[in-house]
């Protein structure tokens, strides 16, 4: 699959599993974002990270965590999660200007991860 | 605050009408706005962006300034424009983009 990857598509947790989610991008981007995509809301920015550094942190509990090894790819770890938790996660990328914004490029996004906390 | 208004939750047309998807921005200076739109069982994609003054699938947007508006037009809907569209901005940083809450578009023959 080209463009943004994201893995897996669906996943069920229980509030005391951790878990992780990933995202892969071979689009020669150097940002890469999480978003929450929850029904009747709006899509929320969680996460920013350009060129591997996070530039944003968007007041995200702590049982998310991000993890940035390269420009490729991008993780998001979960633990003792909350059912009001269970969204729509999406991972996108763009080309990122050296002055650290990115967004004249607009962004490709991934298909998602359908998460449930039970 | 930078902020994205879609004041429709719903647009039902028939095939062969016009089409206008409504989107109020609040943002402080001059901002990039887009139109993304999510077709079923696909992901998001880029539908234009205002600073390209592209026609992309004979949609069009004009920023308006004065009105603070980039709304979204056709002038001949088809049934394959049924989708949900967000439209997008920067936040204030210009590190990410931020989102409306989407407009569904329904077009029925």
């Amino acid at each position: 699959e080209t463009g943004v990857t994201q893995t897996p598509r669906h996943l069920v947790m229980g509030m005391t599993n951790k878990k992780s989610l990933k995202c892969e991008q071979h689009l020669g981007h150097n940002a890469m974002y999480w978003y929450k995509q929850s029904a009747k809301k709006p899509l929320e920015l969680m996460f920013v990270y350009n060129f591997k550094e996070q530039t944003e942190n968007n007041s995200v509990p702590s049982r998310f965590s991000p993890e940035c090894p390269n420009s490729s790819h991008l993780f998001l770890h979960l633990h003792t999660l909350q059912p009001e938790d269970s969204a729509l996660y999406l991972c996108a990328s763009s080309h990122a200007l050296t002055t650290g914004t990115q967004t004249s490029y607009g962004y490709t996004f991934g298909s998602g991860t359908r998460l449930t906390v039970v | 605050a930078q902020r994205v208004t879609q004041p429709e939750k719903l647009l039902s047309v028939f095939k062969g009408a016009p089409v206008e998807l409504k989107c109020n921005y609040s943002y402080s200076g001059s901002p990039e706005l887009f139109w993304y739109v999510q077709y079923s069982r696909q992901r998001l994609q880029l539908l234009l962006r205002h600073i390209s003054r592209e026609s992309i699938k004979g949609f069009t947007a004009d920023l308006n300034k004065g009105e603070t508006s980039f709304h979204l037009k056709k002038p001949f809907a088809q049934e394959e424009d049924s989708a949900m569209y967000y439209c997008a901005l920067p936040n204030q940083a210009g590190t990410a983009l931020i989102f409306g809450k989407g407009t569904t578009l329904s077009v029925s023959s």
